[in-house]
């Protein structure tokens, strides 16, 4: 299993660029959500979903939109980028439960500099 | 307002030496709370605690979860250079899939 892959690892942008981070996962998980982190900070959470077809706002979803059309994939499309937007974007997945082995996977993260 | 505080932010201290991180929280419909270590990449899992006053323990590490108080503990025993890192504490709120994070407790341990 490779787990959950994100790509590109580094992105620079200019301002009002768009473009997708691209987040796949091969661990038939349900659940996958997309997390910010800021210098110092903790992860916040953009946005999320609960399976195919179905998506949700986090704590911090201006500027981004997901979709989710299979299990495995889940982009996030920055619209128009910001310099408030550079931060490392982290893509996560897991199964829904709260046992030993729902535990959230994280994939290696997207570090992305806005100009 | 923060859903989940972590204190302290920041902790130095010598090999050998125990360290105690903390986690309070306030969110409805908790389900659990997790725990992870981070090291210049992406957080990788060390605990999930759901009951309280049952101690999860692995190697030198320990967690434990109050759930009338609304805080959890991280114990690391006898640390070692290679426990420096970022410990982040999320907790679920129930949403299927909704975490809250805390800003983090970076401990540094020196030799």
């Amino acid at each position: 299993n490779a787990g959950v892959t994100q790509t590109p690892k580094f992105q620079v942008l200019k301002t009002g660029q768009s473009m997708t981070l691209q987040c796949a996962q091969d661990m038939n998980h349900e659940y996958m959500s997309w997390y910010r982190q800021d210098p110092g900070m903790g992860l916040r959470l953009i946005h999320y979903s609960v399976g195919a077809g179905i998506t949700d706002q986090g704590e911090v979803p201006n500027g981004y939109n997901v979709s989710r059309s299979t299990t495995e994939d889940f982009p996030l499309r920055l619209l128009s980028a910001a310099p408030s937007q550079t931060s490392v974007y982290f893509c996560a997945s897991r199964s829904p439960g709260t046992g030993i082995y729902n535990e959230q996977f994280f994939g290696p993260g997207t570090r992305l500099t806005v100009l | 307002e923060d859903k989940v505080v972590q204190s302290p932010l920041s902790l130095v201290v010598h090999e050998g030496d125990t360290v105690t991180l903390n986690c309070s929280y306030e969110v409805t419909n908790f389900r659990s709370l997790l725990w992870y270590k981070q090291e210049k990449k992406a957080p990788t899992f060390l605990f999930m605690l759901t009951s309280s006053g049952i101690e999860k323990k692995s190697g030198r590490l320990s967690s434990i979860l109050d759930k009338k108080e609304l805080f959890s503990i991280l114990n690391i025993t006898a640390t070692q250079t290679g426990d420096s890192a970022i410990y982040l504490c999320a907790v679920d709120e129930g949403n299927f899939n909704k975490f809250y994070f805390g800003s983090g407790t970076k401990l540094n341990v020196k030799p």
